[in-house]
């Protein structure tokens, strides 16, 4: 199995331009999220889904958008990036139960200029 | 907000010596996780200790957890140093059918050979 992972590793906005970040689970994971992490304040969760069809917005929803069409994917995406939104992103995916592992892609390292 | 908060944020140690990094939290909680975070990359789940248990093992690892007190402590044994890196704790808070997992700011260890 490969995992969780994200695509682009590295990408570079302008202001006000829009893109979306990659991630994709092969392990038929139904709980899929999205955290962003800054320099001293751990992880924000962005957005997180609990089956195909279904998204909630987190702690840091604002500037974000997602959606959950397969079990498979759950891409985030910017709708108009802007200097606050640099960070680095990291999906993650776990089976439906609080107790089992939540597996982490290798993340998505966003400057936007 | 961010539920866990880490203490100390920063921790440097010698090889073989033991490490101890504490977690507080706010609100009630299903069970806590722990995480290690390598430099540039992903967060790896560690361990996790359901709300019931007071101390888990796995290892050179050693969790517990005080429900009293919401606070929670992992202990690394004979650390190596291969042990640096950042250690985030992670709470689930069952809220409305949707287990989100809230993670702390966490603790850099740094072992030095």
């Amino acid at each position: 199995n490969a995992g969780v992972t994200q695509t682009p590793k590295f990408q570079v906005l302008k202001t006000g331009q829009s893109m979306t970040l990659q991630c994709a689970q092969d392990m038929n994971h139904e709980y899929m999220s999205w955290y962003r992490q800054d320099p001293g304040m751990g992880l924000r969760l962005i957005h997180y889904s609990v089956g195909a069809g279904i998204t909630d917005q987190g702690e840091v929803p604002n500037g974000y958008n997602v959606s959950r069409s397969t079990t498979e994917d759950f891409p985030l995406r910017l709708l108009s990036a802007a200097p606050s939104q640099t960070s680095v992103y990291f999906c993650a995916s776990r089976s439906h139960g609080s107790t089992d592992t939540q597996y982490f892609g290798p993340g998505t390292r966003l400057t936007v200029l | 907000s961010q539920q866990g908060e880490e203490d100390p944020q920063a921790l440097s140690i010698q090889e073989g010596e033991n490490a101890t990094m504490n977690c507080s939290y706010k609100t009630s909680i299903n069970n806590l996780q722990w995480y290690r975070q390598n430099s540039g990359r992903g967060l790896v789940h560690l361990i996790l200790i359901r709300s019931n248990e007071r101390e888990k093992h796995s290892g050179r690892l050693r969790v517990t957890l005080d429900t009293s007190k919401k606070s929670s402590s992992l202990l690394i044994t004979a650390s190596r140093a291969a042990d640096t890196a950042s250690y985030f704790c992670a709470t689930v808070n069952i809220q409305g059918g949707s287990e989100k997992l809230v993670f702390g700011k966490g603790t850099k260890l740094t072992v030095n050979p």
